[in-house]
């Protein structure tokens, strides 16, 4: 059974980076062509698609974040990471790990707990 | 970049009532649309890919349509552990774009 848990720090100061980290357990990264999604829900309000990477390192980002973004894979850890910088408030939100259930699909059917990470000094 | 739209954004409905929901979108997406449902508190969970397939799992009274800008989540007969807050969004061109979200509230 595959899962995923997101872990980082639940607090960072404003203009700093986020830095968290996705494990994988029950599959092996390198074995398969998923792709692997980070999401974000901010409070109170919506869902945020940040971005994907596929096994092999190949990265496609939300426009609105793409400048400050960046999504890594380590396959030798088992493990996806999403570094996001020169952060605020707005940045504030639960951020999600997940893996489509199918291949050649985007749809997300397996997801971490979720981490909350606030932004403030 | 593909926007959204999701209608209505709150929907008070009783048990056993039909429920549908919309989601447009800005562009053709074909068939690269998926439904979510998420509570407070916990992660989403799909329940429609590629449109109109129903998520392993996922009761039959889930079902949807549509194809290019215009789908829909249609829920036959309300549940009560059907209250929720769901989702539709676009992963057409590996991008993820959500909806706005709908709120399905006890009436």
């Amino acid at each position: 059974q595959v899962q995923v848990q997101e872990s980082g720090p639940g607090l960072v100061k404003p203009s700093q980076t986020l830095s968290l980290t996705c494990s994988v357990s029950g599959f092996s990264i390198g074995s398969g062509d998923y792709y692997w999604a980070w999401i974000r829900h901010h409070p109170g309000e919506g869902l945020d698609w940040i971005g994907y990477i596929s096994y092999r390192g190949r990265t496609y980002y939300n426009p609105s974040l793409k400048s400050r973004v960046s999504i890594s894979i380590d396959t030798s850890k088992n493990q996806v990471s999403l570094n996001l910088r020169s952060v605020t408030a707005a940045d504030t939100a639960v951020y999600y790990c997940a893996r489509p259930g199918r291949l050649g699909e985007l749809s997300l059917t397996i997801w971490g707990q979720g981490t909350l990470v606030t932004v403030s000094s | 970049d593909i926007q959204m739209t999701q209608s209505p954004s709150t929907l008070s409905a009783s048990v056993g009532d039909r429920v549908t929901i919309t989601c447009r979108t800005s562009q053709s997406v074909n068939s690269w649309l998926a439904w979510y449902q998420q509570k407070p508190g916990i992660a989403p969970k799909l329940l429609i890919y590629k449109a109109s397939y129903l998520e392993t799992g996922v009761p039959s009274r889930f079902s949807g349509s549509g194809s290019a800008t215009e789908f829909t989540l249609t829920i036959s007969s309300l549940q009560p552990d059907d209250f929720a807050t769901y989702y539709c969004q676009q992963y057409n061109n590996y991008s993820g774009t959500f909806g706005q979200g709908t709120k399905v509230e006890i009436k």
